[in-house]
């Protein structure tokens, strides 16, 4: 089966600092890795995807994550945080239904908040 | 494109009430996706479609709850009777199989359903 483990239900940083959001997964196989963001009532927005390709990911906004299959780890970073960073962080991991298909498999989600 | 449209962006009824909730998924998307979010549960899959037919509805909390995805271009969710406790954000996404984002979901606005 597959889950995944957010290691911090919130993160607080300045801004300008660097951003850590941590992720570990556990899968029988080898798995699809997604970041989704979520502004506040707002819906779910692509950030980044590992689909088996290169470890380590860009995505929109300046967010890149690396696949560290060793670790089980896809953490999320930022080099320097803004304000519009502030929303919830979701990880999420593809995993397989009884219908063949990877359904998403979300994390309970980090809320990063950045203080001028 | 549009986007997943969803309708209404609001509803607040009161118990005991039948609340229907609209999808409109990307077009050329094959797969149709309801969730909910909630504070206590986080997002959560409730059922999924596959060319208009429902595939994996597991996560479908009770008998009270029921979709429908007559054609490729709508679905519903619909409650009835409605709790309190089903107060919650329900999300539809959409996606398809096809390169080059195959399992990359994208996700209407939502649906914030309050319950008094």
């Amino acid at each position: 089966a597959q889950s995944v483990t957010q290691l911090d239900s919130h993160v607080s940083v300045s801004e300008g600092t660097p951003v850590l959001l941590r992720c570990n997964y556990s899968s029988s196989y080898s798995p699809s890795l997604f970041w989704y963001v979520q502004h506040p009532n707002k819906g779910l927005q692509l950030l980044l995807k590992y689909t088996s390709a290169a470890t380590l990911v860009k995505g929109i906004n300046g967010f890149e994550a690396e696949f560290k299959k060793s670790e089980t780890s896809f953490h999320l970073t930022k080099p320097s945080a803004h304000m519009s960073d502030a929303a919830e962080y979701f990880c999420v991991v593809s995993g397989m239904t009884p219908g063949g298909y990877n359904k998403l498999i979300f994390g309970a989600g980090t809320r990063l908040a950045v203080h001028p | 494109d549009a986007g997943v449209i969803q309708s209404p962006r609001h509803e607040v009824t009161e118990m005991g009430q039948e609340v229907t909730l609209r999808c409109k998924p990307i077009s050329g998307h094959d797969y149709l996706f309801w969730y909910r979010q909630t504070m206590m549960r986080g997002l959560e899959l409730l059922i999924y479609f596959n060319n208009n037919v429902p595939i994996d509805d597991s996560g479908m909390p009770e008998d009270r709850f029921s979709a429908k995805m007559p054609n490729a271009s709508f679905s519903t969710l619909k409650i009835q009777p409605s709790e309190p406790r089903d107060s919650a954000v329900y999300f539809c996404a959409s996606s398809t199989l096809r390169v080059p984002s195959p399992y990359e979901q994208y996700f209407g606005p939502g649906t914030r359903l309050t319950v008094t």
